[in-house]
């Protein structure tokens, strides 16, 4: 199984700050690197697809990019509501896997 | 609008079964490859099941020959029998719509349903 690992594990930002978080893939996975956003209680919340395509709906200050076996989520200006945990996930190959997820938390 | 919501949750005893079930609207399961995701307590994502619009299925290794995904195209209903349950089966159970042609991602996902295996 292809191995997702995310940094950092955790992070502490404040409002405006910009944020990045990285996903490393074991082995190079294309741009099959999807992003969601999950916040305590609730379900995942599509943000990024392949690699850098913004979901419908979801605000243009979160930006991904990456080919291969690295990638980044960017938060351009935190906002309150941003506050969540942040996983990646690869469908480059069976089974899908995901990263063990970034929390980002108020400074 | 699109919504999927889970049902069937709750406590059983290791060895125990239970079945899931998550209802969508808004579109139809059928016409969609639809997953199974869990996340244990306090910890990441992990992918159990998926059935494919042609109706394969295909299984995580650590459920592979306990769980059982299926649908019910009329009541536009997925499922997932898990038997043999162990401890390490607890965990949020989410049902996800699978989307994408090359790169494929879960666009809609459920509330989650809490299955707790325990004696």
């Amino acid at each position: 199984d292809i191995q997702m690992t995310q940094s950092p594990s955790s992070l502490s930002a404040s409002v405006g700050d910009r944020v990045t978080i990285t996903c490393r893939a074991s082995q190079s996975i294309s741009s099959h690197l999807n992003w969601y956003q999950q916040k305590p209680g609730r379900a995942p919340k599509l943000l990024i697809y392949a690699a850098s395509s913004l979901q419908s709906g979801v605000p243009s200050r979160f930006s991904g990019s990456g080919y291969g076996t690295d990638f980044t989520l960017t938060i351009s200006s935190l906002q309150p509501e941003d506050f969540a945990t942040y996983s990646c996930q690869q469908t480059y190959s069976f089974p899908q896997t995901f990263g063990q997820g970034t929390r980002l938390e108020i400074k | 609008e699109v919504q999927l919501v889970e049902s069937g949750g709750g406590l059983v005893q290791p060895g125990g079964s239970l079945r899931l079930s998550c209802a969508a609207s808004g579109f139809t399961v059928s016409s969609n490859y639809m997953s199974w995701v869990r996340q244990a307590p306090g910890k990441g994502l992990e992918w159990v099941s998926v059935i494919y619009s042609g109706g394969n299925t295909y299984y995580a290794d650590s459920v592979k020959g306990r769980f059982t995904v299926s649908r019910h195209d009329s009541k536009n209903t997925l499922y997932l029998q898990m038997n043999s349950l162990r401890v390490e089966d607890t965990a949020v159970y989410y049902c996800a719509r699978e989307r994408g042609g090359t790169v494929t991602h879960f666009d809609y996902w459920g509330q989650g349903t809490l299955v707790t295996v325990s004696s």
